[in-house]
């Protein structure tokens, strides 16, 4: 039973533009929601991670949006680049010591 | 580089053979843990250990798999009696832990395991 729930599976968008995922959750026990960034045969990297008292947090070209009243946060990549081709995963934790749980995961393409 | 090491990268084995899985996390992190992660799928968490004490274990870990941490180092995961299902990326991860402060995970490059 997968505890957050992500989407779109798979995305497309052209050099420049805004890459957009969404994760929904149902525990309210969560506290902590990272993004990971995953490039083929290499493991998880953390890319941003936010908190529920703050509704944006944005790093460079990565901003996550969190609505705790809908329990839904998402990532937008602004001026995407074809080196953002990853797959990105949503993640939450209501731990402390931070067991992850993740989403499925999107697979990001940016086309030249 | 100092970052979260695994060996080996990749495991083939037949069916019904023991596989062993070695996890070197950063220097002074406390924390480890080990996910799963099969294609298509976010990684999945099987077992936590804070210094050499194991102190969580998913319902995923059947009894075929244990996790080592000895004198708070490095990491073995064993998977006895493989089965076609167990075929999967397993990811090590580690952090600095502090009481009651959420810390970055760091993720080694995983072990693809294949079992025949």
């Amino acid at each position: 039973q997968q505890q957050v729930k992500q989407s779109p599976q798979s995305l497309i968008v052209q050099k420049g533009g805004i890459s957009i995922i969404n994760c929904a959750y149902e525990n309210t026990a969560f506290d902590y929601f990272p993004w990971y960034q995953q490039f083929p045969g290499k493991g998880p990297a953390l890319l941003i991670a936010i908190r529920p008292d703050v509704s944006e947090k944005k790093e460079g070209r990565f901003t996550i949006s969190f609505n705790k009243s809908a329990k839904q946060f998402s990532l937008h990549i602004m001026d995407s680049q074809p080196g953002d081709s990853a797959t990105y995963f949503c993640a939450a934790s209501e731990d402390s010591w931070g067991k992850l749980q993740f989403g499925a995961g999107t697979q990001v393409v940016v086309t030249p | 580089d100092t970052g979260v090491s695994q060996d080996p990268r990749h495991k083939i084995t037949k069916r019904g053979q023991n596989v062993t899985f070695r996890c070197d996390p950063i220097s002074e992190h406390n924390r480890l843990y080990w996910y799963r992660q099969t294609l298509g799928q976010g990684p999945e968490f099987l077992t936590y250990f804070q210094n050499e004490a194991q102190l969580e274990k998913s319902r995923l870990l059947s009894d075929r798999f244990s996790a080592e941490r000895p004198k708070g180092s490095f990491s073995t995961l064993e998977i006895q009696r493989t089965e076609q299902g167990d075929s999967a990326m397993y990811l090590c991860a580690s952090s600095l832990g502090l009481a009651g402060i959420q810390e970055t995970q760091y993720f080694g490059p995983g072990t693809r395991l294949l079992v025949l």
